[in-house]
C-alpha cells in the first residue's frame, strides 16, 4: 500500500522550461490538493480536486495547471517555469465523506528553477 | 496578516523538558483546528486534533481558546525524537476541506 506517491521527487528547470509532477494514491480518497512550501511560510494551496473530471483554483494557482483525468491521479504543470517557482511541492489527499483535518501528504517533489 | 500565525522559534531545549507552542488565527469563522508535525524534508503528518475542552494525548497536550483565537501544544518530557517543525492548521467550512497551515514552529531537543 503506497498512499499518495509524487514523481518526480527532484527535478532542477531553466527558466521557460515545462513539466509535469504526477501524484497518484491508491487511498480511494476523492479530494486531492497541491500545495507548495515555501521557507517562512505555511503551506500554500495551488489548485484542488473534489472528484475525478474536477478541478478548482487554490491560493496561489497563477502559473500552474492540473488536471484529474482519473481519480487516483493529479497532474500539476507548469507551462513556462519561473525562478519564483522554485519550491517544495506536496500532493494532499482525503476522504469526502468523512471531511476531517486529515490530509495524507505525499512525500513532497523539489523543484528549483534556474 | 496571515491568517494563522506561529512563533518560528526555533525552541532549543534539553531532553525531559516542556515546552510549549502557541498560535493565533485571524478569522473567527475558523471550524475545527489541528496539529501537524513535519520531520525535517519530509511530508505533514497529523499529530492531533484541538477540541474546545482541550485534549491529550500521552506527552501532548492541546488547547483552544476561540475568545482569543488561539491554539496551544503542550509537549512534556521531552524526547529527542520529538525534535521537528510543528504546524497549526485551521480548517473552514466548505465543500473540500478548507485548511490553512501556519508556517511551524521549529523544536530542536537535545540531550
Amino acid at each position: 500500500n503506497a498512499g499518495v506517491t509524487q514523481t518526480p521527487k527532484f527535478r532542477v528547470l531553466k527558466t521557460g522550461q515545462s513539466m509535469t509532477l504526477l501524484c497518484a494514491q491508491d487511498m480511494n480518497h476523492e479530494y486531492m490538493y497541491w500545495y507548495r512550501q515555501d521557507p517562512g511560510m505555511g503551506l500554500r494551496l495551488i489548485h484542488y480536486s473534489v472528484g475525478e473530471g474536477t478541478t478548482a483554483k487554490g491560493e496561489v494557482p497563477d502559473g500552474y495547471n492540473v488536471s484529474r483525468l482519473k481519480k487516483q491521479n493529479f497532474l500539476l504543470g507548469l507551462e513556462s517555469a519561473a525562478p519564483s517557482q522554485t519550491s517544495v511541492y506536496f500532493c494532499a489527499t482525503t476522504r469526502a465523506d468523512r471531511v476531517t483535518g486529515e490530509l495524507f501528504f505525499g512525500e513532497g517533489s523539489r523543484l528549483t528553477v534556474l | 496578516r496571515k491568517e494563522v500565525e506561529q512563533d518560528p522559534g526555533p525552541f532549543n531545549v534539553p531532553e525531559g523538558a516542556t515546552v510549549a507552542f502557541n498560535c493565533t488565527y485571524s478569522n473567527s469563522a475558523s471550524q475545527s483546528f489541528f496539529w501537524y508535525r513535519q520531520d525535517c524534508r519530509k511530508e505533514p503528518k497529523l499529530l492531533m486534533s484541538v477540541y474546545s475542552s482541550g485534549n491529550e494525548d500521552g506527552r501532548f497536550t492541546a488547547q483552544l481558546n476561540r475568545a482569543s483565537q488561539y491554539i496551544s501544544l503542550l509537549i512534556r518530557d521531552s524526547k529527542l525524537s520529538d525534535s521537528a517543525t510543528y504546524l497549526c492548521v485551521v480548517r473552514f467550512s466548505g465543500g473540500y476541506n478548507k485548511l490553512i497551515f501556519g508556517a511551524g514552529t521549529r523544536l530542536a531537543v537535545h540531550p
